[in-house]
């Protein structure tokens, strides 16, 4: 089976940029795909199709994918974006999630 | 605007049978995969299955193939997902969300519903 890996948690400070990694066996060769999740909340699509940003996400979240890692990056992060953020491919008729990073911003 | 909107908690002993619904609207329901994902207590998202409301196909998790039914009544534009032998550790939140995207390419979940919890408890 296809596993996708996140760090558990990044923290960073208010203002700053926060840059949270998938990585996967040639992960750049498909789509990776962004949700966040805040605390007794439903997911939330972020970014898509590697880059691409659904409409009312804020232009300061960006994504990249190449080689083996997906990078989602929050820049001048605030503190609503404090959440748990989990990356998402699709891989031999599968939906696969990463474990989740949680991100603290203090 | 597309919602997805997902039945109320449950509380149930081990063996016993649920089924939960997911009911669309604000968009054609039988042209987009609907798909379930678990979240158990305190972890992360485990994708379980997928159905196309159109026709009733299905696509599954290997892990949770033979646990789970997932159908859709288009004519109510409802989507299920059953169990017939409740254990403790399908104890977790249940979302519903609108598959987008292409087989070929990718797919990923654009639109998701409130959750349902389910506690598995005797």
């Amino acid at each position: 089976s296809y596993d996708l890996t996140q760090a558990p948690s990044v923290s960073v400070s208010p203002g700053q940029t926060a840059s949270i990694t998938c990585s996967g066996d040639r992960l750049g060769d498909k789509y990776a795909y962004w949700y966040q999740q805040k605390p007794g909340q439903s997911p939330v699509l972020v970014t898509y199709e590697n880059t691409k940003r659904p409409s009312g996400i804020p232009e300061r979240f960006s994504a990249s994918n190449s080689g083996n890692t997906a990078t989602l990056t929050i820049s001048e992060t605030q503190p609503m974006d404090e959440a748990d953020y989990y990356c998402q491919a699709w891989d031999s008729n599968t939906v696969v999630f990463g474990g989740g990073t949680k991100l603290t911003v203090l | 605007e597309v919602q997805l909107v997902q039945s109320g908690a449950e509380v149930k002993r081990p063996g016993e049978s649920l089924k939960i619904s997911c009911k669309a609207s604000g968009y054609g329901f039988t042209g987009y995969w609907i798909g379930w994902v678990r979240q158990m207590p305190g972890q992360g998202l485990q994708w379980m299955g997928l159905v196309y409301p159109d026709d009733s196909q299905t696509k599954y998790n290997p892990s949770f193939q033979g646990q789970v039914t997932i159908s859709a009544d288009k004519s109510i534009k409802t989507a299920y997902l059953q169990w017939n032998s409740l254990r403790a550790s399908d104890t977790a939140i249940y979302y519903c969300a609108r598959l987008s995207g292409y087989f070929t390419q990718g797919v990923y979940f654009g639109f998701w519903g409130q959750g349902t919890l389910v506690t598995v408890a005797s």
